[in-house]
């Protein structure tokens, strides 16, 4: 399978502990979007990077949130000290380099936090 | 800020009938627009508009772009059970991609 693949499927962890998430692009795909989605909302944005670069991050992102695309292949996203509001399908994306390339989803992660 | 507005939030319609899903937008660097589907898992691409006036369309499913008034419509038709879904809409700014909320489509037999 050659699209884009998440890491695990579904978490459930209890409040205050940390968990991480993992994300692998298309292989070729130089882009890689984090977006969070919550019942009856459209995906929103938290993160993207170009490559192994961090190029930009949503204001709305807590400092509890980061993200890592160490070697500009696969990406991680790391919530430490969850809380219940952070409950929600976690998506991520890639794509080509620019205004004009189309995004293709991973399945997403489920996070449920007790 | 820049937003995305999608309209109807909800449609019931009977099999058969066709729909119009509507799409505003308001953004500071317009590249392009993409509609997407969603059913209960992630989003799979339907369209991606870049150009004012041309007609995309996929079997029963075709979409425009307006950039003077700045919408775009999704029409779908002679629904079938299987268009039952959330559609989306995206623009994409060159740096990010901002979704509306979507609307929920029901398509009864």
């Amino acid at each position: 399978d050659t699209g884009v693949s998440q890491d695990p499927r579904h978490k459930i962890t209890k409040r205050g502990q940390n968990v991480t998430f993992r994300c692998d692009p298309i292989s070729e795909h130089n882009r890689l979007y984090w977006y969070r989605q919550t019942l009856g909302q459209g995906p929103e944005f938290l993160t993207y990077f170009q490559n192994e670069a961090q190029l930009e991050k949503s204001r709305l992102l807590s400092d509890r949130f980061s993200a890592e695309r160490p070697k500009g292949s696969f990406s991680t996203l790391e919530i430490q000290r969850t809380e219940q509001g952070d409950s929600a399908m976690y998506l991520c994306a890639s794509s080509l380099r620019g205004g004009m390339n189309e995004q293709f989803f991973g399945p997403g992660t489920r996070l449920t936090v007790l | 800020e820049d937003k995305v507005v999608q309209s109807p939030l909800s449609l019931v319609v009977h099999e058969g009938d066709t729909v119009t899903l509507n799409c505003s937008y308001e953004v500071t660097n317009f590249r392009s627009l993409l509609w997407y589907k969603q059913e209960k898992k992630a989003p799979t691409f339907l369209f991606m508009l870049t150009s004012s006036g041309i007609e995309k369309k996929s079997g029963r499913l075709s979409s425009i772009l307006d950039k003077k008034e700045l919408f775009s419509i999704l029409n779908i038709t002679a629904t079938q059970t299987g268009d039952s879904a959330v559609y989306l809409c995206a623009v994409n700014t060159g740096n990010q991609f901002y979704f509306g909320t979507g609307t929920s489509l029901t398509v009864i037999p």
